[in-house]
């Protein structure tokens, strides 16, 4: 089946700081991938993703590219700021599926000023 | 556009009464999903449906649990003889096309079993 595992948290960071989250998969066939982030009593927005290996998706200055050689698809953003602070979940979806997006765990995002 | 709607957005429930929780879709939106985020834990994946058709179940518990997604109104996911491990954030998403297409995710209910 499929699965999705992403780095422990949380991670705390300095305003400005790089910021990697990692994220591996295990999936049949070839899944699309996703990264939402979900804010304090809110529900998940999708920050951006990618349907097809090497694709890179970005958005609001975090970036994170397919690669199927690694089953991978970290989360990187080049300067962090405390407004990044959230819960960010990498997910798939299986391409010839109908059973929904396999989430993370989820890794919760602290960025001090 | 308004965005997928959920209601309520809490709910208290004693052990053994009846949860519904509703999810209106985004407008143009036929699919709907549900997912479950338990404390600690990631969504979990529960049903699928369309218009008037469940498409996939198989995350759903066995007991007590239903979901439905009339022809008119909301979907509506029903929890029987609610019990404390129901307690969780339910979460609805909608995408205007099946399973490889971007979801879009309400606020979510946040159940709570006393």
């Amino acid at each position: 089946g499929n699965s999705v595992t992403q780095m422990e948290g949380p991670v705390t960071l300095s305003e400005e700081a790089f910021l990697t989250i990692n994220c591996t998969y295990t999936a049949t066939g070839y899944p699309s991938l996703f990264w939402y982030v979900q804010y304090p009593g809110e529900g998940l927005q999708l920050l951006l993703k990618a349907t097809k290996a090497d694709d890179k998706g970005s958005n609001k200055g975090f970036e994170a590219t397919y690669r199927k050689e690694t089953t991978s698809f970290h989360l990187e953003k080049g300067s962090v700021q405390v407004s990044d602070s959230a819960v960010y979940f990498c997910a798939l979806v299986s391409g010839g599926g109908a059973d929904g997006l396999t989430f993370g765990k989820g890794t919760h995002l602290i960025i001090q000023p | 556009n308004a965005g997928v709607m959920q209601n309520p957005r809490h709910l208290v429930r004693r052990r053994g009464q009846e949860a519904r929780l509703r999810c209106s879709p985004m407008k143009g939106h036929s699919h709907v999903y549900w997912y479950r985020q338990l404390p600690e834990e990631g969504l979990k994946f529960m049903v699928y449906l369309q218009k008037e058709n469940i498409i996939d179940e198989s995350g759903m518990p066995k007991e007590r649990f239903s979901a439905e997604f009339p022809k008119e109104g909301p979907s509506i996911l029903r929890i029987q003889q609610v019990v404390r491990g129901d307690s969780a954030a339910y979460f609805c998403a909608s995408s205007p096309r099946g399973v490889s297409y971007e979801q879009y995710f309400g606020p979510g209910t946040r159940l709570t079993v006393t």
